[in-house]
């Protein structure tokens, strides 16, 4: 079985700063994806990024990037030019490949990003 | 076009009841997932549908039941509440497009055993 790992319960960025939040992960498939998710304080899980474990590049969404290490089981988010919008819980995520299996995804515990002004 | 929308958004209930919670998906999507969301727990799935079929189930026992229908939605009962089934129960639904996996969240439906 999967495992996601956020060991982070907490961090805080100031406001424009660069933030990063960590997740690893235990698996022994090799074709995956890997989310990470916004949720804040409405409750509204919000998709912030996704990155298919084949690809080598890193994903990249306007102000958030994730560093992908495969062969480490990383994938840790970075958001630039922190906003006080961002503050919210995030939450890593994986989910199996290929596409027509199951859609079942396994969550980190998350971790809570404060964004201080 | 419009999102993923879960009804009712808050229920209470009595221990010893049962609950029906229902999602729809975005248009197109045709996987609805469910999950349940508590503070100590954290999110665990809980069932996939696919096509009218449960194509996976998590953990949960047999008093966490679901059933999709032809038009994608989705409900989702728990029979014989029990004080720790309050929780926010999120339902996703995804689609794969040219090859990308898109799943999306609604709002959630939170439950309040009492």
């Amino acid at each position: 079985a999967q495992t996601v790992t956020q060991s982070q319960p907490e961090m805080s960025v100031q406001e424009a700063e660069t933030v990063t939040l960590s997740c690893t992960y235990d698996t022994s498939e090799s074709d995956y994806y890997l989310f990470w998710y916004k949720q804040p304080p409405s409750r509204q899980m919000i998709l912030v990024i996704r990155q298919e474990a084949y690809k080598q590049q890193n994903a990249t969404e306007n102000r958030f990037s994730v560093n992908f290490q495969k062969a480490a089981k990383s994938f840790s988010l970075k958001i630039s030019d922190s906003q006080l919008g961002d503050a919210a819980m995030y939450f890593c995520a994986y989910r199996s490949a290929p596409s027509g299996a199951n859609s079942k995804l396994t969550f980190g515990k998350g971790i809570t990003l404060s964004v201080r002004p | 076009k419009a999102g993923v929308t879960q009804t009712p958004r808050y229920l209470i209930k009595t221990r010893g009841q049962q609950v029906t919670l229902s999602c729809s998906p975005i248009s197109g999507h045709r996987s609805v997932s469910w999950y349940q969301q508590t503070p100590g727990q954290g999110l665990q799935f809980l069932f996939e549908y696919f096509s009218e079929t449960q194509r996976n189930k998590g953990n949960f026992p047999g008093r966490f039941s679901g059933r999709q229908f032809s038009n994608s939605r989705s409900e989702m009962n728990v029979s014989t509440l029990e004080l720790g089934d309050s929780a926010l129960y999120l339902c996703a639904s995804s689609l794969v497009r040219e090859g990308v996996y898109e799943q999306y969240f609604g709002p959630g439906t939170r439950l309040t055993v009492t």
